[in-house]
């Protein structure tokens, strides 16, 4: 079992749709989380943290739920730009500090 | 912020040729750096990390090495490629000291071993 599990997708939705992803962590340890999104060809970039609390940032919204040992993110009204992948990547310091980056989820937004 | 450099940005080597990415960091000082490589349609593996001038940790065991003669310089080579190794390379930086803060990217060197 992967440290980091995401679902591959891909996720096909039209423009203005509102999508979820998941992703869950297995190491109860993990200390911080992020969402990174990386277009084709293209280096990962850091699309938001994720806070115990829940964070926004306009029609993204990311969510942790430590319990249950997953984050998620939202997306509304999806833009035909949303398109990418989303990795969930989680930073942990058991054994080491370590950074873990899930395998990415795959957005298609069609018009 | 930080600015990673990377080059060259595409790469084709024939099997059996050696192999030397650069990657250089602006606008920090002591970053941990990190040697990434993706293949296509695949999550992201770690290769080799380095929190210090002269320091390397490896994380898989293959045929590239990895050097960090500044603080701000981060050498990625092999001395004999392997059709394996083609991938997208990516170098990343993260603030050193602030340990579980984000790590960002360059813009990656693209190899093709033929």
């Amino acid at each position: 079992r992967k440290e980091v599990e995401q679902d591959p997708g891909p996720f096909n939705v039209p423009e203005g749709a509102t999508v979820a992803f998941n992703c869950t962590y297995s190491n109860s340890a993990s200390q911080s989380f992020f969402w990174y999104r990386q277009d084709c060809r293209k280096e990962p970039k850091l699309l938001m943290s994720v806070y115990s609390s829940g964070n926004e940032d306009g029609r993204f919204t990311a969510q942790l739920n430590r319990a249950s040992q997953y984050i998620s993110l939202l997306i509304r009204d999806s833009k035909l730009s949303d398109s990418a992948t989303y990795l969930c990547v989680v930073n942990r310091n058991t054994g080491g500090f370590k950074t873990i980056f899930g395998a990415g989820t795959r957005l298609f937004v069609k018009a | 912020s930080q600015t990673i450099h990377q080059w060259p940005a595409t790469l084709v080597q024939p099997v059996g040729s050696p192999l030397s990415l650069e990657c250089t960091v602006e606008g920090t000082s002591n970053p941990n750096l990190y040697w990434y490589r993706q293949a296509a349609g695949r999550g992201l593996q770690l290769l080799f990390y380095s929190v210090g001038i002269g320091q390397i940790s490896s994380e898989v065991p293959q045929n590239l090495s990895a050097s960090r003669p500044q603080d701000r310089q981060f050498i990625l080579s092999s001395k004999k490629l392997l059709l394996s190794d083609s991938g997208f390379y990516l170098c990343a930086s993260k603030l050193a000291g602030v340990a579980y803060n984000e790590q960002f990217f360059g813009p990656g060197t693209r190899l093709t071993v033929l």
